[in-house]
């Protein structure tokens, strides 16, 4: 079965671009989750989808958002890139029921390596 | 107050010796509780889960839960050098409004 998967796995941006990071999550998952983690510290929360409506969004400004696809999958846009952008973007999925007390497990992406310069 | 806290270390153990990482959260509302390992610039990988109060084992990996104490840890035992990552504690928020909450982490450095 595959795992969640994230494309691209590098993504090298000029400030002021706009960056669309893409994430597949494990079939029957409904709900992803997006991280930010800059290098060498602990992973930031960003967003939260579950059956396409966003349920939360992290301490991050506006230029950051995203959506989930029909399908599941969902894509993280980041607009008027700046240098402090450049971290590790984390995808998860889980089976999380919204409204329960209780999680699945959820489990990762390999992660897009975003790079402002 | 931190909603999940973990000594950042490093913490250092010889090769075949128990490691102990110890996480606490302030939700008293969480249900689910989780370890994740993660290598250096690699994605977190899940080791264990834990719901109820007591131990949880899993051939060499034992999780531990008090959720009287707000506690929750891991126990390595026989830790190898392949062991050495940050260990990361992830525990449900739901009375935050988001689902998974991750501690800061814990640097385990395994001594050959």
């Amino acid at each position: 079965e595959a795992g969640v998967t994230q494309s691209p796995t590098h993504l090298i941006k000029t400030r002021g671009q706009q960056a669309t990071l893409r994430c597949s999550p494990i079939s029957g998952h409904t709900s992803v989750y997006w991280y930010q983690q800059a290098l060498g510290l602990g992973l930031q929360f960003l967003l939260w989808y579950d059956e396409g409506e966003e349920r939360n969004r992290g301490n991050f400004p506006p230029r950051f958002s995203g959506r989930q696809f029909p399908n599941y999958s969902s894509e993280l846009n980041v607009n008027a890139l700046e240098l402090e952008d450049s971290a590790l973007y984390l995808c998860a999925s889980s089976l999380a029921v919204v409204g329960s007390n209780k999680n699945t497990e959820a489990f990762f992406g390999q992660g897009t390596r975003l790079t402002v310069v | 107050q931190k909603e999940v806290e973990q000594n950042s270390g490093p913490l250092s153990v010889p090769e075949g010796a128990i490691a102990s990482l110890n996480c606490t959260y302030s939700d008293r509302g969480s249900q689910s509780f989780f370890w994740y390992r993660q290598y250096s610039g690699k994605s977190p990988e899940l080791i264990m889960f834990i719901y109820s109060n007591g131990d949880k084992e899993d051939g060499r990996f034992t999780a531990q839960l008090n959720k009287a104490s707000q506690y929750v840890s891991l126990l390595i035992r026989d830790s190898q050098p392949s062991d050495s990552a940050t260990y990361l504690c992830a525990v449900n928020a739901y009375n935050y409004g988001q689902n998974f909450v991750f501690g800061p982490g814990t640097r385990l450095s395994v001594l050959p």
